[in-house]
């Protein structure tokens, strides 16, 4: 069973860009999609994009254009870059396997998520 | 983008009892309906997918129902290990989107 682990910084300062990976272990990330999903303090679940192993994306129309993620199948990781975050931006963000093509049709792998903080 | 409104937003119940709540979606979703539980400082974990379908490992009171529009998680018979809160999901079209939560606390 794929077992995912985020990393990255975990204080961001306004207007910058937040950056963040995901790794996979216990298997490999090809054949599926792979999802970010935050979730702010106290609020609800947010799905932002999702990328396909092969390097297709599908971002939420309402972050599109502050998103990118990129795949990196050699190191069995992917990774998220949201730039011009602001407060609002402060939340927990779980990279997730997309339900996409799995049996399930649901988000059925989580990394046990990491905090980011935007303040100056 | 496809909205999703869970009821109610909270509850409180007690040990052994018949818990429901519902989810209802802006449009038709078919049976592209997801159930997750969450507890404090952890990730969510699916339930109940494609509506009715107990993913493995999960006891058997946790139960599914509904389609187009509506539907209902029910635990039969409330543990103290199902305090928690409870998010609906649909994978009909992207952007997937959850609900707001259901916070299932004690009586």
């Amino acid at each position: 069973q794929v077992q995912l682990q985020e990393s990255g910084p975990g204080l961001v300062k306004p207007s910058e860009t937040l950056s963040l990976t995901c790794t996979a272990s216990g298997g490999s990330i090809s054949r599926y999609y792979w999802s970010w999903i935050r979730q702010p303090p106290g609020k609800g679940l947010e799905w932002i994009g999702y990328i396909y192993y092969s390097g297709s994306t599908n971002f939420n129309p309402s972050l599109k254009s502050r998103v990118s993620i990129s795949v990196d199948t050699s190191k069995n990781q992917f990774s998220l870059r949201l730039s011009s975050v602001t407060a609002a931006d402060t939340a927990v963000y779980y990279c997730v396997r997309d339900p996409s093509g799995t049996d399930s049709g649901a988000f059925d792998i989580w990394g046990q998520g990491t905090m980011v903080t935007v303040s100056s | 983008d496809i909205q999703m409104t869970q009821s109610p937003s909270s509850l409180s119940a007690s040990v052994g009892d018949r818990v429901t709540i519902t989810c209802r979606a802006s449009q038709s979703i078919s049976t592209y309906l997801n159930w997750y539980q969450q507890k404090p400082g952890k990730a969510p974990k699916v339930l109940i997918y494609t509506a009715s379908s107990l993913q493995t490992g999960v006891p058997s009171r946790f139960s599914g129902s509904g389609s187009g529009t509506d539907f209902t998680l029910t635990i039969s018979s409330l543990q103290a290990e199902d305090f928690a809160t409870y998010y609906c999901q649909q994978s009909h079209n992207t952007p997937w989107t959850f609900g707001q939560g259901t916070k299932v606390e004690i009586k």
